[in-house]
């Protein structure tokens, strides 16, 4: 069984904040990890990927893979109003090029 | 910057009626996909296409189910015979390779079966 968990929140954080998002995932396998954004109908948008142990930054974006925790995670620093939307955690597997994704976090950035 | 279309936005049909679902994808990219997300439910993978066949397919890609890539730019996805929880909004997504490369998604069809 694949199952990639997110907390569905709802996570509120102030303007300027911090946010942290979390995932983790099940299968040992996995190989890629993306993380997207989905504000309310419409389609998943890239925020970053993420392959190797370690951080990557990208801006106010950090993400952070631990494969032996089998977690992966997203900081959003100085938080907006306009990052108020669902966080999407995807996984990839070695064997195949389908995207297993979470249900996703709904992050609220208090103005 | 170059981006996946999709076609029809909204789609409304009977149960029972076929629906053909169409996309556009990268010009440049190699793979293709199909996802749905039921509402307040997560993206689900459907299938992926590679070289004008079927690479992989979920559970959900029954034999109702249909993709076809009829010319150079369109990539499509049929229900034959559509049923109440096939309404859903169906992504279309494409990348360059497989597993490290990003996919990137069209704006959806939202497509309700009455």
């Amino acid at each position: 069984q694949k199952e990639v968990e997110q907390n569905s929140g709802p996570l509120s954080v102030p303007e300027g904040a911090i946010a942290s998002l979390n995932c983790t995932y099940s299968d040992r396998g996995s190989q890629s990890f993306f993380w997207y954004r989905q504000y309310s109908g419409k389609s998943p948008e890239l925020i970053m990927s993420i392959y190797s142990n370690g951080d990557k930054e990208d801006g106010r974006f950090t993400a952070q893979l631990n494969k032996a925790s089998q977690y992966v995670s997203l900081l959003i620093r100085d938080s907006q109003p306009s990052d108020s939307a669902t966080y999407l955690c995807a996984v990839t597997l070695n064997t195949g090029n389908q995207f297993y994704f979470g249900t996703g976090t709904s992050l609220t950035v208090i103005p | 910057e170059p981006e996946v279309t999709q076609t029809p936005s909204h789609q409304v049909t009977q149960m029972g009626q076929e629906v053909i679902l169409r996309c556009v994808p990268i010009s440049n990219h190699l793979y293709f996909y199909w996802y749905r997300q039921i509402l307040g439910q997560k993206v689900e993978f459907l299938v992926s296409f590679y070289n004008n066949e079927i690479s992989e397919k979920s559970e959900i890609f029954d034999d109702q189910f249909s993709v076809e890539r009829p010319d150079g730019s369109n990539f499509t996805l049929k229900i034959r015979s559509t049923k109440l929880e096939d309404s859903a909004m169906y992504f279309c997504a494409s990348s360059r390779g497989t597993v490290e490369e990003t996919q990137y998604f069209g704006p959806g069809t939202r497509l309700l079966v009455l």
